[in-house]
């Protein structure tokens, strides 16, 4: 079945420093890949998306590219501030209209000034 | 502005009763969802429905029903609620096109004592 796969948290930086955290999956076809954020004491929100294959999301300084031969969506950020401090949950869909996500385990990222 | 709210934010409720959470969205969405949250699980899928008087099962979905009698509501109901149901429960809804990005609730605490 359709499966992703997160790297472990907690993921600990200093203000400014860069971020990667990596998300591979496995599915069928060819899925849509999307990142999604969780606050603290919030629900999950949209980061970035991607529909194809060799395609980069963006958002809010943070980038991911579709990268089918390696069936990666790695998330990266240049310069991380204290308010990046959150939950991110890497997900994919099959099937676009009617198609649940099925989400990665998420990575806690904690970020001190 | 729409939105997808969830009541109670927090509920406290005794093994074997029944309780219902209620999701409620002005979206206008087709497809609505109930994910519960768990430490070391991420989100798994409970219940979904594409539409009225349509639900399907998702992942983990012992004990646990739904009901789709308009578009803007899925309530979720524990039949007779156990310990091991006290967990973060949110609920989400999306468009039926190709964009599959779904929009979540601030969640539901349960504790099941």
């Amino acid at each position: 079945g359709d499966s992703v796969t997160q790297m472990e948290g907690p993921v600990t930086l200093s203000e400014e420093a860069f971020l990667t955290i990596n998300c591979t999956y496995t599915a069928t076809g060819y899925p849509s890949l999307f990142w999604y954020v969780q606050y603290p004491g919030e629900g999950l929100q949209l980061l970035l998306k991607a529909t194809k294959a060799d395609d980069k999301g963006s958002n809010k300084g943070f980038e991911a590219t579709y990268r089918k031969e390696t069936t990666s969506f790695h998330l990266e950020k240049g310069s991380v501030q204290v308010s990046d401090s959150a939950v991110y949950f890497c997900a994919l869909s099959v099937r676009s209209g009617y198609s649940t996500l099925t989400f990665g385990k998420g990575t806690m990222l904690l970020v001190s000034p | 502005d729409a939105e997808i709210t969830q009541s109670p934010r927090h509920k406290i409720t005794e093994t074997g009763r029944q309780v219902t959470l209620a999701c409620h969205q002005t979206w206008n969405h087709n497809n609505m969802f109930w994910y519960r949250q768990d430490l070391g699980h991420g989100l798994r899928l409970i219940h979904y429905s594409y539409g009225v008087q349509d639900t399907n099962k998702g992942e983990v979905s012992d004990g646990y029903s739904v009901s789709r009698s308009n578009t803007e509501d899925l309530p979720l109901t524990l039949e007779s609620a156990a310990s091991s149901q006290t967990s973060v429960y949110f609920c989400a809804s999306s468009e039926s096109d190709r964009q599959n990005i779904q929009y979540f609730g601030a969640g539901t605490r349960l504790s099941v004592l």
